[in-house]
């Protein structure tokens, strides 16, 4: 059972526009979320998170909006660069029932390819 | 500099011959996390200590243990690997506070089984 979800497997953008990845959660006790950032051969790098206090969380080109009532969040880059291209993970955590809030719970990834 | 490392970055060992994967952390983080990640899936979390408290999750198979000597290193040792144990396993560490749990993940290291 899936309690995060990325439905895009792949998204391809060219250079310059705006790069939209989409993330979807079950659990309502999640209440801190994460984008991290994979090229290949490397493990996953941290990017951008947001807390479930706020909607929305600037970073330079990274932008990431939360959901509550629809559970979804979103990352926004712009304006995309090729260097961008990468699996991007999403991931959540919160009070789970064993009373931890440190472990993540990621979705399966969504590759983005910028064009030049 | 790497802060989270692993070794070795690939492995290939046979099927049913033990093996160890290791990873060290220079960051003094309590926590430190195993992931198995296969192809296009998630990162599944194996286990983790919280300093030297073991905590598995529950469908991690028995074949999977794990050694924590210090802080800074950590060890995952599949004692008879099977077929569907190729896949890319992960460390990471953290140092939980408050609502923020920001996980570094090292390079990884990707198992063949042959």
């Amino acid at each position: 059972d899936q309690q995060v979800k990325q439905n895009s497997p792949s998204l391809s953008v060219q250079e310059g526009r705006i790069s939209i990845l989409n993330c979807d959660y079950t659990n309502s006790m999640f209440d801190y979320f994460l984008w991290y950032k994979k090229y290949p051969a490397e493990g996953p790098t941290f990017l951008i998170s947001i807390s479930s206090i706020k909607d929305k969380n600037e970073d330079g080109r990274f932008t990431v909006f939360l959901n509550k009532s629809a559970k979804h969040l979103s990352l926004h880059i712009v304006p995309s660069q090729p260097g961008d291209s990468a699996v991007y993970f999403c991931a959540a955590s919160g009070l789970n029932s064993g009373g931890s809030n440190y472990k993540l719970t990621f979705g399966k990834g969504t590759l983005l390819t910028v064009n030049p | 500099d790497a802060m989270v490392i692993q070794n070795p970055r690939y492995q290939v060992t046979q099927f049913g011959k033990p093996v160890t994967l290791s990873c060290s952390q220079t960051l003094n983080h309590n926590v430190m996390y195993w992931y198995q990640q296969k192809s296009s899936q998630a990162p599944k979390l194996l286990f983790h200590y919280y300093d030297k408290d073991f905590n598995n999750e529950a469908d991690t198979p028995d074949n999977f243990q794990s050694r924590r000597p210090n802080t800074s290193f950590c060890f995952l040792d599949i004692r008879s690997p099977g077929l569907g144990d190729a896949a890319m396993y992960l460390c990471a560490t953290s140092s939980p506070g408050g609502l923020k749990n920001i996980q570094y993940f090292g390079a990884g290291t990707r198992l063949s089984v042959l």
